[in-house]
């Protein structure tokens, strides 16, 4: 089975940095996303890993630890608009779904 | 070009009743999946399909809950005898292919009700 823990809730500041953390235990593991959700609206992607390492995208960056089960998001110069929930999914390996964390709520304040 | 669409954006209906949930994938997108999203919660799967046949049933909670792709593009997810516990947001996503780096897309989802 999979377990993935991540943070309930954050805050931070316009203009500041904020790292959301994620940690993962499954039998096997095929990939890495992460989903921006703001209420009320379907969850959008963000980014995918697979491999160790950080991925840069603009003010979003993921960064991926296989061995340690780990992962965060890391979003840059915040603003207002940042204030959603973030869910971090894996990809089992042999499987095409995802499987979701309950999400981080980020609020992000002026 | 057009993302994913749900209709309708919102169900209210009586325990007991029979539901039905569309869900239009993004053109051109062989897999389609079914999560449902509860209060507080990630998105849970219930279901998935390769073109025309579910390839992966194993999140459907029991029997009264059933989903088809008859032509391999749009979907019907159906509640028989819904029941209080089935109130949920229920999401749409869809990708290229079931290929391990194929990014799902989802829809705005159906928020069910059940009185």
């Amino acid at each position: 089975g999979q377990n993935i823990d991540q943070p309930t809730e954050m805050t931070a500041t316009e203009g500041a940095i904020v790292q959301i953390n994620c940690t993962y235990q499954t039998s096997g593991f095929n990939g890495l996303f992460w989903y921006q959700q703001h209420a009320g609206e379907a969850p959008t992607f963000l980014s995918y890993n697979v491999l160790d390492g950080l991925e840069e995208k603009g003010r979003f960056s993921s960064f991926l630890s296989r061995s340690k089960g780990y992962s965060y998001l890391l979003l840059k110069e915040l603003q207002m608009k940042d204030s959603a929930s973030y869910l971090c999914a894996v990809r089992p390996l042999g499987y095409s779904t995802l499987t979701f964390g309950k999400g981080t709520m980020l609020l992000v304040s002026p | 070009g057009a993302g994913v669409s749900q209709t309708p954006s919102n169900k209210v209906t009586e325990k007991g009743k029979y539901v039905e949930l569309r869900c239009d994938p993004i053109s051109g997108h062989t897999a389609l999946y079914w999560y449902r999203q509860s209060l507080g919660q990630g998105p849970e799967f219930l279901i998935y399909f390769q073109g025309t046949g579910a390839a992966d049933d194993s999140g459907l909670p029991n029997d009264r809950f059933f989903a088809v792709r008859p032509e391999g593009s749009v979907s019907t997810l159906k509640i028989q005898r819904t029941e209080r516990g089935d109130s949920a947001v229920y999401l749409c996503a869809s990708s290229v292919t079931s290929d391990n780096t194929d990014t799902q897309y989802f829809g705005p989802g159906t928020r069910l009700t059940v009185l």
